[in-house]
């Protein structure tokens, strides 16, 4: 069946550090894949996502490429910044479907 | 502005208590989702929805239950809440397009955090 493996957090950084978080996937086909971000106390919001191999999703400064030779879609930011400290979830959908699923997440703390 | 709402935020509740959660959404989507996040565990689906009359079972759905009368709602019931479904709960939605090339973003409700005792 479908799978996600991220990193273990939680990640601990300094303001301004560069940021990688891994994200493996197996699935059969070409699914779509995405990063989300929850704030604490808050639900899931869509960070970015790629649909098909070799594409590259941003947004606020984070981006990730669709690596099919790998399975992989690496999340990473320059420079990162307190207000990023967040769990980040990596997920795929299958290109038949609409169900999400999604890895064990990574929490992130920025100290200042 | 269009929004996915979740009642009550917080819920303690005793073993054996039926309960239920609420999620409205104004986003007019067809897709409708709950799942449940455990620590090491992300997030995992319980029920979903393609649509009014339409339910399905996910990779948790033991002990759970769903019914979609109308676009806006599905309620999540647990028929006999267990300290096992302790968890916080989290509904999402996602426009269905024509010609099976579904959108990609789900959107999420800001989630319940449920306690049993």
């Amino acid at each position: 069946g479908n799978s996600v493996t991220q990193m273990e957090g939680p990640v601990t950084l300094s303001e301004e550090a560069f940021l990688t978080i891994n994200c493996t996937y197996t699935a059969t086909g070409y699914p779509s894949l995405f990063w989300y971000v929850q704030y604490p106390g808050e639900g899931l919001q869509l960070l970015l996502k790629a649909t098909k191999a070799d594409d590259k999703g941003s947004n606020k400064g984070f981006e990730a490429t669709y690596r099919k030779e790998t399975t992989s879609f690496h999340l990473e930011k320059g420079s990162v910044q307190v207000s990023d400290s967040a769990v980040y979830f990596c997920a795929l959908k299958k290109s038949s479907g609409d169900k999400l699923t999604f890895g064990t997440g990574t929490r992130l703390a920025v100290r200042p | 502005d269009a929004e996915i709402t979740q009642s009550p935020r917080h819920k303690i509740t005793e073993t054996g208590r039926q309960v239920t959660l609420a999620c409205h959404q104004t986003w007019n989507h067809n897709n409708m989702f709950w799942y449940r996040q455990d620590l090491g565990h992300g997030l995992r689906l319980i029920h979903y929805s393609y649509g009014v009359q339409d339910t399905n079972k996910g990779e948790v759905s033991d002990g759970y239950s769903v019914s979609r009368s109308n676009t806006e709602d599905l309620p999540l019931t647990l028929e006999s809440a267990a300290s096992s479904q302790t968890s916080v709960y989290f509904c999402a939605s996602s426009e269905r397009l024509i010609a099976g090339g579904a959108t990609d973003t789900q959107y999420f409700g800001p989630g319940t955090r449920l306690t049993v005792l």
